[in-house]
């Protein structure tokens, strides 16, 4: 049974960029929900995913959006980068019915600069 | 609105020690969803316990053990004869519905250093 993989692990970018972060979820799992992590903090949810429809969001702009695929893999996308994005994003999977179980991922660390 | 509040934010004990990591937990939902999480250095987060709010019975799995309280609103984890390989930050979770379990809202972390 595979875990939950982020790519990349770490990434640097620049004020006003756009970036993208990718997952795979755990084979079986049909949901996904993204977290930011913020240096030294708790994660704070950003938004979940479940048959390619968000299902849920946190208190985070526009300017972060995701897609979920038909393989349930999924992405992250925030546009135009601020310094505050700097934090560790953390992909998790799990089956919406029930479980309520999260399976995290390493996560990827953005650097804004 | 939910919120986890975990007081320590660091605690060092030396091993074989007992630790009890805090954790308040605020909800206006009767039906709630209680976890603890760990994140060693490798930065994923591992599941450790899940607890319902009709479920106030302590647990007890090896060396850990967890005492839910309605009364005061606490979820405790307790670690029993430390080891090193516990050194990691521990966070505490809310959810607040079963159809929201994916939408946790998470305690600041407790930063565990067990020294040899």
């Amino acid at each position: 049974e595979t875990g939950v993989t982020q790519s990349p692990t770490h990434l640097i970018k620049t004020r006003g960029q756009q970036v993208t972060l990718r997952c795979s979820s755990q084979s079986g799992h049909n949901t996904v929900s993204w977290y930011q992590q913020a240096l030294g903090q708790g994660p704070q949810f950003i938004f979940q995913y479940y048959r390619e429809e968000e299902n849920g969001r946190g208190n985070f702009p526009p300017r972060f959006s995701g897609l979920q695929f038909p393989n349930y893999s999924s992405e992250l996308n925030v546009n135009a980068l601020e310094l505050d994005d700097s934090a560790l994003y953390l992909c998790a999977s799990s089956l919406l019915a029930g479980a309520n179980v999260l399976t995290f991922g390493a996560g990827s660390r953005l650097t804004v600069l | 609105a939910q919120k986890v509040t975990q007081a320590q934010t660091e605690i060092s004990v030396v091993e074989k020690e007992d630790v009890t990591l805090d954790c308040v937990y605020e909800t206006r939902d009767t039906t709630y969803y209680l976890f603890w999480y760990k994140q060693p250095p490798s930065g994923e987060l591992v599941f450790l316990i899940r607890r319902n709010s009709f479920d106030e019975q302590n647990e007890i799995s090896g060396r850990y053990s967890w005492n839910f309280q309605k009364s005061t609103s606490s979820f405790n984890f307790t670690i029993t004869a430390s080891q090193v390989v516990d050194s990691a930050v521990y966070f505490c979770a809310l959810s607040e519905a079963p159809n929201a379990g994916n939408m946790l809202t998470f305690g600041g972390g407790t930063r565990l250093m067990v020294k040899p």
